[in-house]
C-alpha cells in the first residue's frame, strides 16, 4: 500500500538555525512528492512539489527538498528559519495511477527566538 | 484567482442532524477533491470528481456520506445522521490535470 511516514510529530529550533524535517514514502513507482505547509486557521499551501527530474528542488519562502530514492526519503530543508516559519508541516504522496495524496501525519515546528 | 472556497467555515450540529458544505474551486479547475482532517492527522482523502463524475471514494466515506459535483463546477458534501465521530475539519482542493491541489481553508463540523 502507498504510504509517506513523517517521523518527527514535532521539532524546535531557534531562529536562524538550519531546518530539516524528514518524509519517507513508499510506493511501488516513483510518486510525485509534494511538501504543504498549514497556519493555524488557514488553508494547506504548496511548498514544493517533485514530479520528475532534479532530485534537487526549490520551493517557496526560501525551502527545498532532496528526492533520494536509494532511501525512500523526500526530506524538506531549510537553511535559516524565520519566525514565521513556525506551523505544521506535511508531506503527501500521489501515484501515476491514482489522483488522491496520501499525506503524513504532519510536523510541527515551533520556532524559539 | 480567487481560490478554493468552502462554506460554511464552522458548524455545529447536534448528533443525528444532517449537515451540507459546499466547496468553490478554481474556476478552470477540473478535478475536485474532499479530505477529512482530525486534530493531529495529515488530511485522509474522501472523494475525487473529475468534471461531474465522481471517479474514486475512500472506503472512510460511509453510507452516510453522499457527494455531488453537478455541472462540474461547485461540488457538496452531505453528512446524515451525523455522529461524533464525524466530528474534523473537511477540506476542499481543486487542481488541473495530474498538477498541484489547490486547497480551500476547510469547514470544521463539530457534531455535540
Amino acid at each position: 500500500a502507498q504510504s509517506v511516514t513523517q517521523p518527527d510529530i514535532h521539532i524546535t529550533v531557534s531562529e536562524g538555525a538550519s531546518l530539516e524535517l524528514r518524509c519517507n514514502y513508499s510506493y511501488g513507482a516513483t510518486p510525485y512528492l509534494f511538501w504543504y505547509v498549514q497556519s493555524p486557521g488557514q488553508g494547506l499551501q504548496l511548498l514544493l512539489k517533485y514530479f520528475s527530474g532534479d532530485t534537487l528542488v526549490q520551493g517557496i519562502k526560501g525551502f527545498e527538498a532532496e528526492f533520494k530514492r536509494s532511501q525512500s526519503s523526500f526530506n524538506l530543508r531549510k537553511p535559516s528559519v524565520h519566525w514565521s516559519d513556525a506551523a505544521e508541516y506535511f508531506c503527501a504522496g500521489g501515484g501515476t495511477g491514482r489522483r488522491a495524496l496520501t499525506f503524513g501525519s504532519g510536523t510541527r515546528l515551533q520556532v524559539q527566538p | 484567482d480567487t481560490g478554493v472556497s468552502q462554506d460554511p467555515r464552522h458548524k455545529i450540529t447536534k448528533r443525528g442532524q444532517n449537515v451540507t458544505f459546499r466547496c468553490d474551486p478554481i474556476s478552470e479547475h477540473n478535478r475536485l477533491y474532499w479530505y477529512r482532517q482530525t486534530l493531529g492527522q495529515g488530511p485522509e482523502f474522501l472523494t475525487y470528481f473529475q468534471n461531474e463524475a465522481q471517479l474514486e471514494k475512500s472506503r472512510l466515506l460511509s453510507d452516510r456520506f453522499s457527494a455531488e459535483r453537478p455541472k462540474g463546477s461547485f461540488s457538496t458534501l452531505e453528512i446524515q445522521r451525523t455522529e461524533q465521530g464525524d466530528s474534523a475539519m473537511y477540506l476542499c482542493a481543486s487542481s488541473l490535470s495530474r498538477d498541484e491541489q489547490f486547497f480551500g481553508p476547510g469547514t470544521r463540523l463539530t457534531v455535540l
